[in-house]
């Protein structure tokens, strides 16, 4: 059984791209959330979704972030024209419809922009 | 909105001794779930404990136990008998069981755990 996976593990950019991070949620659930991790900060809250819904993207930079949870394939946070303070960790949680308390976090994605 | 802190950026214990890491939150809310998470430098989330704010006794885990103090907001970690293993950074979240804020989880800063041997 399959824990979160999230891939790439590592991702770097230079200033101005895009960057596409990618969450499969465990088998079975249905509901995702991101999450950021500047250095030697905790976890910050920035989007919640279920499949073709966002829920709540209180979190979410009001420019250039946007995040998407088709009904087919992996969950998917972009970030357009990067900049240097978007280097973090991201990660991604995911849990069942009925127990969005009980999340299970993936691996995060490492994101470096230079 | 609701608050988080953990007031040790770092603690440190000998090996086989008990420490114990501190968290405090701030919620008008009656109804919630607290948690403990460990992070090793592989930086993966690891649940190390959880707690239902409607349930009076504290959570166990093995060597893990929590106490959580509602009417203060308190919700400390203790961990016995620590290994080199416990070695990481430990943080404390929230997460609401209002249906219009499920989901939301929100984190302290983090406590890192150093472990002599």
């Amino acid at each position: 059984n399959a824990g979160v996976m999230q891939n790439p593990r590592h991702l770097v950019r230079r200033r101005g791209q895009e960057a596409r991070l990618r969450c499969s949620p465990m088998k079975g659930h249905s509901h995702v959330y991101w999450y950021r991790q500047l250095p030697e900060e905790g976890l910050k809250f920035m989007v919640y979704l279920q499949k073709e819904n966002i829920i709540d993207e209180s979190g979410m930079p009001k420019e250039r972030f946007s995040a998407e949870f088709p009904k087919e394939g992996p969950s998917i946070l972009r970030i357009q024209q990067v900049v240097r303070g978007d280097s973090a960790a991201y990660f991604c949680a995911s849990s069942r419809p009925e127990s969005s308390y009980e999340q299970y976090f993936g691996p995060g994605t490492r994101l470096t922009v230079t | 909105a609701q608050t988080v802190t953990q007031s040790q950026p770092e603690m440190s214990v000998q090996e086989a001794e008990t420490v114990t890491l501190s968290c405090t939150y701030d919620t008008s809310e009656s109804d919630y779930y607290l948690f403990w998470y460990k992070q090793p430098p592989s930086r993966q989330m690891i649940l190390v404990i959880r707690q239902e704010a409607y349930k009076q006794q504290n959570a166990t885990e093995n060597r893990f136990s929590v106490n959580f103090q509602k009417a203060a907001k308190s919700f400390s970690l203790k961990i016995s008998d620590s290994q080199l293993g416990d070695a990481a950074m430990y943080f404390c979240a929230y997460r609401s069981a209002d249906v219009t804020n499920a989901g939301k989880s929100t984190f302290g800063d983090g406590t890192t755990l150093t472990v002599k041997p």
